[in-house]
């Protein structure tokens, strides 16, 4: 069946950089996410990756994809209070309608 | 502007009371989605609907009861079945297919959720 895991907590200084990283099971994905998710609001999407590109850059944000090793990583570069959240790695796949996530992982920065 | 509202933001349920939560969007979205979360457990899938008149069972579908009679609506109905409903519901859509016939990338709009609590 379909999985995406990820870690739980990650704790970063500010400007530091934050790699946020993900495992999935399906070997079928189309496209892999990361969402964000601000204290009590909905998610956002972030940034996205076709499965056959490995990598993909915009900005501060950089998401590497390994598919031999079904994992992904978002890299957030100069991370600021503003980039404290919970993140979303997500996945899906052509032969389903539906969208997969992992249990997020809470990113907060120490000053 | 364009968006996925859900209401009420915050709603209280004695157990044994069935409550709906609403979710309009005017995106004109073809697809629609529920998930559920809780702390530690990212969203799971309630139910997701495809196409007006049509929908389909996720991964916790029991105790949960959905309509589409329109595509810009999909509530959620929590019934006194659901043995343990206090959580935070998301609502979602997403276009399947474009204007020009190409399926798109995917992207789940989200609402800013209802957070249920029973008491």
């Amino acid at each position: 069946g379909e999985d995406v895991e990820q870690s739980l907590f990650l704790s970063v200084r500010e400007g530091d950089s934050s790699v946020i990283n993900c495992t999935y099971t399906d070997s079928s994905s189309t496209y892999l996410y990361w969402y964000k998710q601000e204290p009590g609001a909905g998610l956002q999407l972030l940034t996205y990756i076709f499965s056959n590109m490995d990598m993909k850059q915009d900005q501060r944000l950089t998401v590497l994809l390994n598919k031999k090793d079904k994992h992904l990583s978002l890299r957030i570069a100069d991370t600021q209070t503003g980039d404290s959240a919970i993140y979303f790695c997500a996945e899906s796949y052509s032969s389903a309608s539906k969208i997969i996530f992992g249990s997020g992982t809470r990113l907060s920065i120490r000053p | 502007d364009g968006g996925i509202t859900q209401s009420p933001k915050y709603l209280f349920r004695k157990e044994g009371q069935n409550v709906t939560l609403s979710c309009e969007q005017n995106l004109n979205h073809d697809a629609m989605y529920w998930y559920r979360q809780d702390p530690g457990q990212g969203l799971r899938l309630i139910y997701y609907s495809q196409i007006v008149n049509d929908f389909q069972k996720g991964d916790i579908a029991e105790g949960y009861s959905v309509s589409r009679e329109k595509k810009e609506s999909f509530p959620l109905t929590v019934t006194s079945a659901q043995k343990n409903p206090t959580a935070f519901y998301l609502c979602a859509s997403s276009i399947r297919v474009t204007p020009t016939g190409t399926v798109n990338t995917g992207e789940l709009f989200f609402g800013e959720g209802s957070r249920l609590t029973v008491l």
